[in-house]
């Protein structure tokens, strides 16, 4: 089956407009978690969620940021008023539940965000 | 909280030869994973090797081991045969066993590998 699926590949925007991320992930796969990468950085954890719900937003970095999902499947990552900082590769995650046992993460291949 | 540590920015290895990438963490936790992705140009992280805190045997995949000491808290990774296609971002990473996978990651050390 098809891998974890991000989109838009690549977006820019202008500094103060909103923008939207998505993240598809492996069917079947109940856990998924966002991550920021900034240039030249390694991955920080932003939010999971386990389901429809997200028991750890502790990563996200203001209240600009916020994220959803529905019918345990398709997340999105939404930034308000974005601001130069945020520029960086959004990177998606999707895992069976990690209950079973230790599960790989699989990763998409992120969104790049460039503010202008 | 978890500290995870590259002090190598960049390494170069020749073809064929082996090259040792290191990596020091800190944690209180008791039971624990640490991990080695590779991140292409694509962006996609891919794991590489995962080694158990409470195994004592270092884990192997293929041309890829790890040195992992406990004590010390250090965990590098030995590329053998490196090859043109191991060119890559390389992150150590670290997460605690049970629950949910809430993965801390270095930053990490490009590897460029030399015809």
């Amino acid at each position: 089956g098809a891998g974890v699926s991000q989109s838009p590949s690549n977006k820019v925007t202008e500094k103060g407009k909103d923008v939207e991320l998505r993240c598809d992930p492996i069917s079947g796969h109940t856990a998924l978690y966002w991550y920021r990468q900034r240039l030249g950085q390694g991955l920080e954890f932003l939010i999971y969620f386990q389901g429809n719900s997200a028991p750890d937003k502790s990563g996200l970095p203001s209240d600009r940021f916020s994220a959803e999902r529905t019918g345990e499947s398709v997340s999105t990552l939404t930034i308000q008023r974005t601001q130069q900082e945020d520029s960086a590769v959004y990177l998606c995650a999707s895992s069976l539940v990690q209950g079973q046992g230790w599960q790989p993460q699989h990763f998409g291949d992120g969104t790049r965000l460039s503010i202008l | 909280a978890q500290t995870v540590t590259q002090s190598q920015p960049e390494m170069s290895v020749q073809e064929a030869e082996t090259v040792t990438l290191s990596c020091t963490y800190d944690t209180s936790e008791s039971n624990y994973y640490l991990f080695w992705y590779k991140q292409p140009p694509s962006r996609q992280m891919i794991l590489v090797i995962r080694q158990e805190a409470y195994k004592q045997q270092n884990a192997t995949e293929n041309r890829f081991s790890v040195n992992f000491q406990k004590a010390a808290k250090s965990f590098s990774l030995k590329i053998s045969d490196s090859q043109l296609g191991d060119t890559a971002m390389y992150f150590c990473a670290f997460s605690r066993a049970g629950g949910y996978q809430k993965v801390t990651f270095g930053t990490g050390t490009k590897l460029q590998v030399i015809p």
